[in-house]
């Protein structure tokens, strides 16, 4: 029983253009969200997180949107630029317990 | 330039064998973290510890898995008998206790034959 999300295997965004990346998750326990970046032969990095007290968190050309009802969180990148090209990993946990992680989203810029 | 350090990078065995990984976190992290990544199943966390105690180990399979840290330096993830099913990526992470924004490495990619 997967608790997070990322149906979408693979995204294709040209350059310059806005990526949207979607997580959904199950567990209605979870207060806190990650979204950790991942290029091939690399572990992941962080990237940015946001709160359940928050629905909006943004990092210069990182904003993530929780929407709580719903049980989504989304990742939005603009403008979206080359060196964003790597899979993208959605990540909860609740009260600072393990972190469950998502498939994970490949995102792929083109020029 | 402060890293997590995994070994080796690449291991190729046969079924039967024992594997061992190693992991050298983030000087002054307390927390460190075993993480297996297939492509079915994303990351799983396999086991965590903080100051060097097994706080949690409940994802991996205790038959053939065990995690130790003999000391602050180094972590372990050893795998007795290998099987195929065991082929993934495997990566150390270490932290502050936290278990967010944690600091990868750059994992062991390990195939069962």
């Amino acid at each position: 029983d997967q608790q997070v999300k990322q149906n979408s295997p693979s995204l294709s965004v040209q350059e310059g253009r806005i990526s949207i990346l979607n997580c959904d998750y199950t567990n209605s326990m979870f207060d806190y969200f990650l979204w950790y970046k991942k290029y091939p032969a690399e572990g992941p990095t962080f990237l940015i997180s946001i709160s359940s007290i928050k629905d909006k968190n943004e990092d210069g050309r990182f904003t993530v949107f929780l929407n709580k009802s719903a049980k989504h969180l989304s990742l939005h990148i603009v403008p979206s630029q080359p060196g964003d090209s790597a899979v993208y990993f959605c990540a909860a946990s609740a009260s600072n317990y393990q972190l469950i992680w998502g498939a994970g989203t490949k995102l792929i810029i083109k020029p | 330039d402060a890293r997590v350090t995994q070994t080796p990078r690449d291991k190729v065995t046969e079924m039967g064998q024992e594997v061992t990984m190693r992991c050298q976190p983030i000087l002054g992290h307390n927390t460190v973290f075993w993480y297996r990544q297939t492509m079915m199943q994303g990351l799983e966390l396999l086991a965590y510890f903080r100051n060097r105690a097994p706080l949690d180990d409940s994802g991996m399979p205790k038959d053939r898995f065990s995690a130790e840290m003999p000391d602050a330096t180094l972590a372990t993830l050893k795998i007795q008998p290998s099987e195929p099913r065991d082929s993934a990526v495997y990566f150390c992470a270490s932290g502050f206790g936290s278990l967010t924004e944690a600091f990868f490495g750059q994992g062991t990619r390990l195939t069962v034959v």
